[in-house]
C-alpha cells in the first residue's frame, strides 16, 4: 500500500511553454502533498506544501505565480511550471502524507518527473 | 549554515566491509530523524527511522545524539547493492505541518 505515482516521468519542452506534472496517491487519501525539486548532485529542496482544498504554502524563494499548485482532491495534486526556462530543468518529486493514523507521519514519494527545458 | 549537513563522499567501500557516516543538524527543535536511500535518478526511499536509543535493521544501525545534534548510519557487511546516496532527513513539526528537511546526501560506492 501507500503508492504515489507521478506523470509524466520525463518531459522535454521548449522554453516559454508550460508543463503540468500530476501527483496521485493510488491507494490512500493524501491530505497533504509536498513538491520538491532536486538539481543534479544536490539534495531535495521543498518547494511547497499543498493541502487539499486550500492554497499551497510556498517556501521562501519559490515563485508562486511560476509554480502553480492545485490540490483539488484527496488523491491528486498538480504542479504547473509556467513559461518554463532552461534553469527550471530539474527533477521534480512529489510526496504525499495520508489522513489515516498509520499514515499520518510518513511521507510517500512519487517516482519523480525529470523536466528538461530546451 | 545548512540546516542538515552531510559529508558528500564518495565513500569507497570494499564489499563486505563496514562503513559509517554522520549527519549534523542545526535546529535543536528537530523532532524526528530518518535515513533515506536514493539511487541515481530515482526517488528517495525510507531506509529507517532513527530513535533516541539507537536502532538496528539488519545490517544497518542508526544512532542519534541529541546533545551533539548528529545522527549516524553504519552499514555492516556491505553489499554491492548498498551503493547509493544516503540522505539524512530531519522533521520539525510546525504549524505549517510536518516538513522534512533533507541533507545533501552521502554517496557510498561498494566495490568488489
Amino acid at each position: 500500500g501507500a503508492v504515489v505515482s507521478q506523470h509524466p516521468s520525463w518531459v522535454i519542452c521548449k522554453s516559454g511553454t508550460s508543463v503540468k506534472i500530476e501527483c496521485r496517491s493510488l491507494d490512500f487519501q493524501a491530505t497533504t502533498m509536498f513538491w520538491y525539486r532536486q538539481f543534479p548532485k544536490q539534495s531535495l529542496m521543498l518547494m511547497a506544501t499543498s493541502n487539499e482544498g486550500s492554497k499551497a504554502t510556498y517556501e521562501q524563494g519559490v515563485e508562486k505565480d511560476k509554480f502553480l499548485i492545485n490540490h483539488a482532491s484527496l488523491t491528486l495534486s498538480t504542479l504547473t511550471v509556467t513559461s518554463a526556462h532552461p534553469e527550471d530543468s530539474s527533477f521534480y518529486i512529489c510526496s504525499a502524507r495520508g489522513a489515516g493514523t498509520s499514515l499520518t507521519n510518513e511521507q510517500f514519494f512519487g517516482p519523480g518527473t525529470r523536466l528538461t527545458v530546451l | 549554515r545548512k540546516e542538515v549537513e552531510q559529508d558528500p563522499g564518495p565513500f569507497n567501500v570494499p564489499e563486505g566491509a563496514t562503513v559509517a557516516f554522520n549527519c549534523t543538524y542545526s535546529n535543536s527543535a528537530s523532532q524526528s530523524f530518518f535515513w533515506y536511500r536514493q539511487d541515481c535518478r530515482k526517488e528517495p526511499k525510507l531506509l529507517m527511522s532513527v530513535y533516541s536509543s539507537g536502532n538496528e535493521d539488519g545490517r544497518f544501525t542508526a544512532q542519534l545524539n541529541r546533545a551533539s545534534q548528529y545522527i549516524s548510519l553504519l552499514i555492516r557487511d556491505s553489499k554491492l547493492s548498498d551503493s547509493a546516496t544516503y540522505l539524512c532527513v530531519v522533521n520539525r513539526i510546525k504549524a505549517a505541518g510536518n516538513k522534512l528537511t533533507f541533507g545533501g546526501g552521502t554517496r557510498v560506492l561498494v566495490k568488489p
